[in-house]
């Protein structure tokens, strides 16, 4: 079985603060793939990142970085400089290496960051 | 340009209602799904379809049934609406183990 664990539930920061989120996750497959979704207040679910299990390298897009660990099972997301624009539940979301629409998401609970000016 | 569209986005209804939210995605994806998020913001898979065959149907009461007349389109038909079905629920698509796109999502109020 899968699962996804977002420990924190609600983080908040002040405006410029960097904030990290934790993702742990459990699966007995050897190829896997791990998300990132953003739902801002309006409430659609916007795509952040993908990642194969296959490759560790960290990432890096403007304020955003993510740091995948296979030796702790772990899948961080860092925000720098926070704005209020980043005020969001942010999921982390693990599926498997099977074909077609078996590859479903299973999701964490999600964290709620709020950004205060 | 919608990639995943769905409709209506609200939808309020009384108990023992039929009802249907219809999806269609132009993203020419093979896979469309149904996801469910409750009111703790925790969303669950209902189902996928691959070219319009069920593939996972993730232990929801037969009072949902997803139609796909085609790949493009994912229609989800609920019977017998349940105060406990009042939800948010979300359409996706997406390529073989590729980001999954979402639509708007539908928030169902059953009064």
């Amino acid at each position: 079985a899968q699962k996804v664990t977002q420990a924190q539930t609600e983080i908040s920061v002040v405006e410029k603060e960097d904030v990290t989120l934790d993702c742990v996750y459990e699966t007995r497959d050897t190829t896997y793939y791990l998300f990132w979704y953003k739902q801002p207040p309006s409430g659609e679910l916007v795509f952040l990142i993908r990642r194969n299990s296959f490759d560790e390298q960290n990432e890096i897009s403007g304020r955003y970085s993510w740091n995948f660990q296979k030796s702790t099972s772990s899948f961080n997301f860092t925000i720098t400089a926070s704005q209020v624009v980043d005020s969001a539940v942010y999921f982390c979301a693990l599926s498997s290496n099977y074909t077609g629409a078996n590859s479903k998401l299973t999701f964490g609970k999600g964290i709620t960051l709020s950004v205060r000016p | 340009d919608t990639a995943v569209s769905q409709t209506p986005k609200y939808l309020v209804t009384q108990m023992g209602n039929d009802k249907s939210i219809k999806c269609e995605q132009n993203l020419g994806h093979d896979t469309m799904y149904w996801y469910k998020q409750d009111s703790k913001k925790f969303l669950k898979i209902m189902f996928s379809y691959n070219n319009k065959e069920l593939i996972i149907n993730e232990t929801v009461p037969n009072r949902f049934s997803p139609k796909s007349p085609d790949k493009a389109h994912l229609n989800l038909h609920i019977n017998s609406l349940e105060l406990g079905d009042s939800a948010v629920y979300f359409c996706a698509s997406s390529e073989w183990n590729t980001e999954a796109f979402f639509g708007q999502g539908t928030r169902l109020t059953v009064v």
